[in-house]
């Protein structure tokens, strides 16, 4: 059973519209939110992350809320460039180690 | 930096023969990840070590899987006898010390084919 989901296999956007990837889980212990980007034939490289003390977090054109309510997060890329067409993880850690990741998102922005 | 070293990064094997992943995490990192993804799970994760200790294998499928770490720079992962549903990319991350909001930094992968 996924613990964290993404519904969305794929998405397109603009080139320089908002780019909103979405990310629920079902764990109320998840302490820890992070989005990891992967480009082909590469491994996930780390993105942006988000405590579960605070409801947003804002990196350059990357912005990630959080939702603990609903158990819903997102991830907002303003504005979408070409070359943020990725596939996009979202992830969450309980305390330590254990990471659970979702199945991804592909992005592809379009010129 | 290297980065995460991963060999090889394609396998493609038979039903029934031993494969087996390697990787080299950062240097002076002191935990190591393995991971698995497919289409239907995303990414899964295998196994831990902590100072070369495994801490968590409740995600290793059974027992046709094992890892080691014999030392602080080098890990296996082993399936024998491998099954075609065994075929999916297999990452090995590192960090710091896998404490709090270390940073997982992820190997390019290993892509594993089972006919």
């Amino acid at each position: 059973d996924q613990q964290v989901k993404q519904n969305s296999p794929s998405l397109s956007v603009q080139e320089g519209r908002i780019s909103i990837l979405n990310c629920d889980y079902t764990n109320s212990m998840f302490d820890y939110f992070l989005w990891y980007k992967k480009y082909p034939a590469e491994g996930p490289t780390f993105l942006i992350s988000i405590s579960s003390i605070k409801d947003k977090n804002e990196d350059g054109r990357f912005t990630v809320f959080l939702n603990k309510s609903a158990k819903h997060l997102s991830l907002h890329i303003v504005p979408s460039q070409p070359g943020d067409s990725a596939v996009y993880f979202c992830a969450a850690r309980i305390r330590a180690n254990n990471l659970f990741f979702g199945t991804g998102t592909r992005l592809t922005v379009i010129p | 930096d290297a980065g995460v070293i991963q060999s090889p990064r394609h396998e493609v094997t038979e039903m029934g023969q031993e494969v087996t992943l390697r990787c080299k995490p950062i240097s002076g990192h002191n935990s190591l990840f393995w991971y698995r993804q497919t289409m239907m799970r995303g990414l899964e994760l295998l196994i831990y070590f902590n100072n070369n200790v495994p801490i968590d294998d409740s995600g290793m499928p059974e027992d046709r899987f094992s890892a080691k770490m014999p030392n602080a720079s080098f890990s296996t992962l082993k399936i024998q006898p491998s099954e075609p549903r065994d075929s999916a990319v297999y990452f090995c991350a590192s960090s710091l010390n896998g404490q709090g909001t270390d940073t997982q930094y992820f190997g390019p992968g290993t892509r594993l084919t089972v006919l």
